[in-house]
């Protein structure tokens, strides 16, 4: 399985950005970068994904490292909101079983202080 | 408005008892997926179907049983097998054969065995 690394705990304060780093060096590649996050007793909730280039959503912006063995989500204003564990996965690309088996680490807990 | 329903939200039972978890969906995806979380974890892949009458073992596929008889449905029954049933549950899904399809998660299921 392709495994990547988060920090545990990382804070930040109301309104500034927070940028949120994920290492996954032993990508391959057709695999997809995806970012979730989940609040407090509810399902985990789709952030963004991205394979080679940077994306923007509503939500946040997701910047691939070059040789892609990193990612950083980013939040461009924090919000009391958007305190919540985020995850970083790889999605498996190809066909077969392993491209439905999704790794989720122990994840990135945000706290964003008002 | 589409998702995924799961039910009940919390759900208490006597040990040596079997207990079924539903879930249910009304995006038409094909993949399904079920997931525990323990207190602090990660989550981790129970089983999956990639289409109806068919699914797979995930990493932690001992003591737990699914059915895959209608594509909206993917109930997951925790067997008396199950040594350490309690547990979030969190049921999922996808679009079939897409490499950058995300995961649509429910709000899970806390059961609790005593």
């Amino acid at each position: 399985d392709a495994k990547t690394t988060q920090p545990n705990s990382m804070e930040s304060n109301e309104e500034e950005p927070v940028h949120l780093p994920c290492n996954h060096s032993t990508i391959s590649g057709t695999d997809y970068i995806h970012w979730y996050r989940q609040l407090p007793s509810q399902g985990p909730e789709y952030v963004i994904h991205g394979l080679t280039s940077n994306v923007n959503n509503r939500m946040a912006s997701l910047a691939i490292a070059e040789d892609r063995k990193s990612s950083t989500l980013i939040l461009h204003r924090a919000t009391l909101r958007d305190a919540a564990v985020y995850y970083c996965i790889l999605k498996e690309g190809g066909s077969g079983g392993s491209n439905y088996k999704l790794t989720f680490g122990k994840g990135t807990l945000l706290t964003v202080n008002p | 408005d589409g998702g995924i329903t799961q039910s009940p939200k919390y759900l208490f039972r006597k040990e040596g008892q079997n207990v079924t978890l539903s879930c249910e969906q009304n995006l038409n995806h094909d993949a399904m997926y079920w997931y525990r979380q323990d207190p602090g974890q990660g989550l981790r892949l129970i089983y999956y179907s990639q289409i109806v009458n068919d699914f797979q073992k995930g990493d932690i596929a001992e003591g737990y049983s699914v059915s895959r008889e209608k594509k909206e449905s993917f109930p997951l029954t925790v067997t008396s097998a199950q040594k350490n049933p309690t547990a979030f549950y969190l049921c999922a899904s996808s679009i079939r054969g897409r490499d950058n399809s995300p995961l649509h998660f429910g709000n899970g299921t806390r059961l609790t065995v005593t």
